[in-house]
């Protein structure tokens, strides 16, 4: 069965404390792993897709990173308006999206 | 920016109430979805639909249904609200790019449903 888990659950940082969300999957024919950010009582909101082992995604202060088992969102020196729950999803060829339950991120000022 | 939106963003409604909650999108995307994500908590696909004329349903079973009699057009209809549909409702799509292939989604604002 298709499987994406996300860790930490949780994560405070202090503003400028870098630190990386973790999104691991067991999927049998990945076709792209998506990340997205939710604000609380909004839809999620598209941040990058990632479709190979080794690739990379930058985007202001946000980095995604590919391995074959594992994906990696890296803030560097976050700010408190990074804070939200980000999501990662995975597409498997003719299959629907398969979310992980997100990272909730709080930066402190 | 996504073009995709929802009405009404908000909704209090009474037990046994017929209710729709409308999605749009001007995109042209083939395949829609509804999703219903409680506060904090995962989001659950309960249906979605390849085209004109194609619904099915999701992971999560549900007491809605569907439509699509138009590419733009996505609305999910409960005919007797309960309590228990307390949630909120978010409606998104994706581009096909290749046989059971698609790009990422864009999501709506979402309907926050609350049934007394």
């Amino acid at each position: 069965e298709d499987q994406v888990t996300q860790s930490p659950e949780a994560l405070r940082l202090q503003e400028g404390e870098s630190s990386s969300l973790n999104c691991s999957y067991t999927v049998s024919g990945l076709r792209g792993l998506f990340w997205y950010r939710q604000d609380p009582g909004k839809g999620p909101e598209f941040l990058f897709t990632l479709y190979s082992a080794g690739e990379e995604k930058e985007k202001e202060r946000l980095k995604a990173t590919l391995t074959k088992k594992e994906s990696f969102l890296h803030i560097t020196a976050p700010k408190p308006e990074d804070s939200a729950t980000y999501l990662c999803a995975v597409q498997v060829y003719g299959q629907n999206f398969v979310f992980g339950p997100g990272t909730r991120l709080s930066v402190l000022p | 920016e996504a073009d995709i939106y929802q009405t009404p963003r908000y909704l209090v409604i009474g037990t046994g109430k017929k209710i729709t909650l409308e999605c749009s999108q001007t995109m042209g995307h083939d395949k829609m979805y509804w999703y219903q994500q409680d506060p904090g908590m995962e989001l659950h696909l309960i249906h979605y639909s390849y085209g004109v004329n194609s619904t099915e349903k999701g992971d999560l079973s549900s007491e809605s249904t569907v439509s699509r009699i138009r590419t733009e057009h996505f609305p999910l209809t409960l005919e007797s609200a309960r309590p228990s549909h307390t949630s909120q409702y978010l409606c998104a799509s994706s581009e096909a790019v290749g046989e059971g292939t698609y790009n990422e989604q864009f999501f709506g604002p979402g309907t926050r449903l609350t049934v007394l």
